[in-house]
């Protein structure tokens, strides 16, 4: 039972640099978001997704990119690291079904930006 | 639009004694509560959930009601214990894309 999987766990990088933060589940679920939850402010909804194919900002999308090519995977680009994104970054997925719904989430990202 | 409002932290309680975090919420149409926690340095649990008025969640001892008529979700647990030190997060689902909004958080923390 994988469920949702992120990685790395950790990352630091230097202002002006790209990376991609995975996100995989394995639950065949339609929804996946993305949320970065920094000290006093919780989680704030970065992207998210209805389905494969099917992206929409969230609270807080400048500086992230995302794509859903597949159901099974949502990974978030940062296009130029600023110091602003240091946070940890949760991926979430979803399901709703006879008016039945939840969201699991992975372990995180911690990222550092310098 | 959409919000949820905790009770500020942090919270600090001895060893069995009674606990209540409040959480009102707005939100347009009929959202599902939920209560997340989050231990040290891990992700997020689903402590309980609730999808419609009056509903109750329960799990580990804790409880929480779906109030429509006061937007409330409040979190209570009769005795608590030194292993439900975490942050504790109340969130709203809207349906049709089943995204969170969250509270703040409230760092609880249980003294023995």
């Amino acid at each position: 039972n994988a469920g949702v999987t992120q990685t790395p766990k950790f990352q630091v990088l230097k202002t002006g640099q790209s990376m991609t933060l995975q996100c995989a589940q394995d639950m065949n679920h339609e929804y996946m978001s993305w949320y970065r939850q920094d000290p006093g402010m919780g989680l704030r909804l970065i992207h998210y997704s209805v389905g494969a194919g099917i992206t929409d900002q969230g609270e807080v999308p400048n500086g992230y990119n995302v794509s859903r090519s597949t159901t099974e995977d949502f990974p978030l680009r940062l296009l130029s690291a600023a110091p602003s994104q240091t946070s940890v970054y949760f991926c979430a997925s979803s399901y709703y079904s006879n008016l039945n719904t939840e969201a699991f989430f992975g372990q995180g990202t911690r990222l550092t930006v310098v | 639009g959409n919000s949820v409002t905790q009770m500020e932290g942090p919270v600090t309680l001895s060893e069995e004694a009674f606990l209540t975090i409040n959480c009102t919420y707005t939100a347009t149409g009929y959202p599902s509560l939920f209560w997340y926690v989050q231990y040290p340095g891990e992700g997020l649990q689903l402590l309980l959930k609730a999808t419609k008025a009056d509903d109750k969640g329960s799990n580990k001892g804790f409880e929480a009601t779906y109030r429509k008529e006061t937007t409330s979700f409040h979190l209570e647990k009769g005795s608590v214990q030194v292993s439900d030190s975490a942050v504790y997060f109340c969130a709203l689902m809207i349906q049709g894309a089943q995204k969170l909004v969250f509270g703040q958080g409230t760092r609880l923390t249980i003294n023995p």
